[in-house]
């Protein structure tokens, strides 16, 4: 069964303060790894879409990296309106199967 | 930007009532899903639609749950005879399987009383 685990449930940090956001997972062939943002009461943004390993993306002060068993995202000097609930998704090879598998996020709140 | 529109964004029903979840995917998308997510827990896949039918379900879409393209915009979600454990944000969401990912909407809450 696919699986994604992401670490740490919560994450506090000064303002300026950089850090990294992990995502575990087990799937049978990755077809994407997706990083989302979500707000309070909002749906899931779209941030990157990875696809093999060693592959890095970037976006502003974010940073998506992925290897074989985990992605990392990457926060570079954040601030507070970075602040959000991140979740990553795979999308298994096998099958043409279309579905995410969310992890159950990283809550983030950046302090000023 | 191109959007998911969703409506409504709230709505409360009675145990044992039908209720209808509305979307109006990107215009020039063709893979359509239903998500959702019990308050506090992992968003969850419940199914993908294209070309006017079904291409994968989850194990929670059972019979209580269909589908629709009624039209060439709206997709809606309907759930029949609700119960309380049907409480959840719904998210609908497309594609284009490009490199765009997929795009949500912002939800509609559904509470079941």
């Amino acid at each position: 069964e696919d699986q994604v685990t992401q670490s740490p449930e919560a994450l506090r940090l000064q303002e300026g303060e950089s850090s990294s956001l992990n995502c575990s997972y087990t799937v049978s062939g990755l077809r994407g790894l997706f990083w989302y943002r979500q707000d309070p009461g909002k749906g899931p943004e779209f941030l990157f879409t990875l696809y093999s390993a060693g592959e890095e993306k970037e976006k502003e002060r974010l940073k998506a990296t992925l290897t074989k068993k985990e992605s990392f995202l990457h926060i570079t000097a954040p601030k507070p309106e970075d602040s959000a609930t991140y979740l990553c998704a795979v999308q298994a090879l096998q099958g043409g199967s279309e579905k995410l598998v969310f992890g159950k996020g990283t809550k983030l709140t950046v302090n000023p | 930007e191109p959007e998911v529109t969703q409506t409504p964004s709230h709505q409360v029903t009675q145990m044992g009532q039908e209720v209808i979840l509305r979307c109006v995917p990107i215009s020039n998308h063709l893979y359509f899903y239903w998500y959702r997510q019990i308050l506090g827990q992992k968003v969850e896949f419940l199914v993908s639609f294209y070309n006017n039918e079904i291409s994968e379900k989850s194990e929670i879409f059972d019979d209580q749950f269909s589908v629709e393209r009624p039209d060439g915009s709206n997709f809606t979600l309907k759930i029949r005879s609700t119960k309380l454990e049907d409480s959840a944000m719904y998210f609908c969401a497309s594609s284009d399987l490009g490199e765009g990912g997929y795009t949500f909407g912002s939800g509609t809450r559904l509470t079941v009383v």
